[in-house]
């Protein structure tokens, strides 16, 4: 049972444009979302996050949109450079709660 | 600042051996996690420590895979004997305090089990 999902498993996106990924989650207790970024061989990076209390939380190039209501969240890059092209997983916890439950994550890949 | 740091970046070991592998977290960060990661099962958490006491192992897959903590700056995770299926990219990551914190990843151990 995924509680945490990322449809998408790639996408693709013009150098400049703006790059719009999709997390949707089942779990109505969850409070606390964040999103990494992940290039091969490396560890994910924490990139931002977004507590329930918020519907947008923006960090320079970065913005996550929270949907409660619809139990959806999304990131926006924009523009998107070429080293923004990785992985991106979603994951979620309650309550601060030390368990995160992670996406599958989505490839990015952007053209010059 | 330094991030976690996680030791060997690569493992090639036959099956039947023992591996282990090693993390010193970020300095001030009280928890501190094991991660598996596969094609099939995505990231998977294997063992929390929380003030280097092990708060949850349910993730630990069986009795040959063991993980300490003997102190605030050091773990290990340990497995013995190992087999082909254990083969994955095994990441260590750390967190300040509870709460809504973000973890903070090492770049992992990627372990080849021959």
């Amino acid at each position: 049972d995924q509680q945490v999902k990322q449809n998408s498993p790639s996408l693709s996106v013009q150098e400049g444009r703006i790059s719009i990924l999709n997390c949707d989650y089942t779990n109505s207790m969850f409070d606390y979302f964040l999103w990494y970024k992940k290039y091969p061989a490396e560890g994910p990076t924490f990139l931002i996050s977004i507590s329930s209390i918020k519907d947008k939380n923006e960090d320079g190039r970065f913005t996550v949109f929270l949907n409660k209501s619809a139990k959806h969240l999304s990131l926006h890059i924009v523009p998107s450079q070429p080293g923004d092209s990785a992985v991106y997983f979603c994951a979620a916890s309650d309550k601060g709660n030390y368990q995160l439950i992670w996406g599958a994550g989505t490839k990015l890949i952007i053209k010059p | 600042d330094a991030g976690v740091i996680q030791s060997p970046r690569h493992e090639v070991t036959e099956m039947g051996q023992e591996v282990t592998l090693r993390c010193k977290p970020i300095s001030g960060h009280n928890s501190l996690f094991w991660y598996r990661q596969t094609m099939m099962r995505g990231l998977e958490l294997l063992i929390y420590f929380n003030n280097n006491v092990p708060i949850d192992d349910s993730g630990m897959p069986e009795d040959r895979f063991s993980a300490k903590m003997p102190n605030a700056s050091f773990s290990t995770l340990k497995i013995q004997p190992s087999e082909p299926r254990d083969s994955a990219v095994y990441f260590c990551a750390s967190r300040p305090g509870q709460g809504f914190q973000p973890q903070h990843f090492g770049d992992g151990t990627r372990l080849s089990i021959l």
